[in-house]
């Protein structure tokens, strides 16, 4: 579809394991954003990217943590040797630019680390 | 001071009753603002745009007061499929960027 598209969809992984979470934004939206959201909670900013600037990395947890965006448009996020508490959704979404413009989420990359 | 507050509630109305949510946002110069709605294990999805005039889409009002750093959403004759958790969402200019700002979001619970 013309939507935010992430993958997996669904993915339980050790402890200690390496995961990486894929988005692919809606073609032609230059800003592109990764949430977290642990269950019953409110979204927690990962990072931002737009255009060919400098993300934002101020919301990633820890060192554990990094995304890239290839060619400005695809996204992934990795999370290095995982923990329990790394378990959540992760949204991705995209918007045209980052001012003022709608927001699109994908339906997200439900982690669970057992 | 939280950059955006709502009031989580839960709010139990019955069907066809009018309720309002409001929120507040801490930063003056914030330059966008949005109601999303989030269902149970679902992404948040735009419900609408708040403007400055305030805007109606149906039984859904929006309004922003920037004097008093507020956005309220009103809903009349409530659905039951107006249960869900509501967002609001402040978009912010700042040094490292735009930030989007998400509020906890306001459960809204619609029964017959």
């Amino acid at each position: 579809g013309a939507g935010v598209s992430q993958s997996p969809s669904n993915k339980v992984t050790e402890k200690g394991k390496d995961v990486e979470l894929r988005c692919d934004p809606i073609s032609g939206h230059t800003a592109l954003y990764w949430y977290r959201q642990s269950l019953g909670q409110g979204l927690e900013f990962l990072i931002y990217f737009q255009g060919n600037s400098a993300p934002d990395k101020s919301g990633l947890p820890s060192d554990r943590f990094s995304a890239e965006r290839t060619g400005g448009s695809v996204s992934t996020l990795t999370i290095q040797r995982t923990q329990q508490e790394d378990s959540a959704v992760y949204l991705c979404a995209s918007s045209l630019t980052g001012s003022g413009n709608t927001i699109y989420f994908g339906e997200g990359s439900w982690l669970t680390v057992v | 001071r939280k950059e955006v507050e709502q009031d989580p509630g839960p709010f139990n109305v019955p069907e066809g009753a009018t309720v309002a949510f409001n929120c507040t946002y801490s930063n003056s110069a914030s330059q966008s603002f949005f109601w999303y709605r989030q269902d149970c294990r679902k992404e948040p999805k735009l419900l609408m745009s708040v403007y400055s005039s305030g805007n109606e889409d149906g039984r859904f009002t929006a309004q922003l007061n920037r004097a008093s750093q507020y956005i309220s959403l009103l809903i009349r004759d409530s659905k039951l499929s107006d249960s869900a958790t509501y967002l609001c969402v402040v978009l912010t200019f700042n040094q490292a960027g735009t930030a989007l700002i998400f509020g906890k979001g306001t459960t809204l619970s619609v029964s017959s």
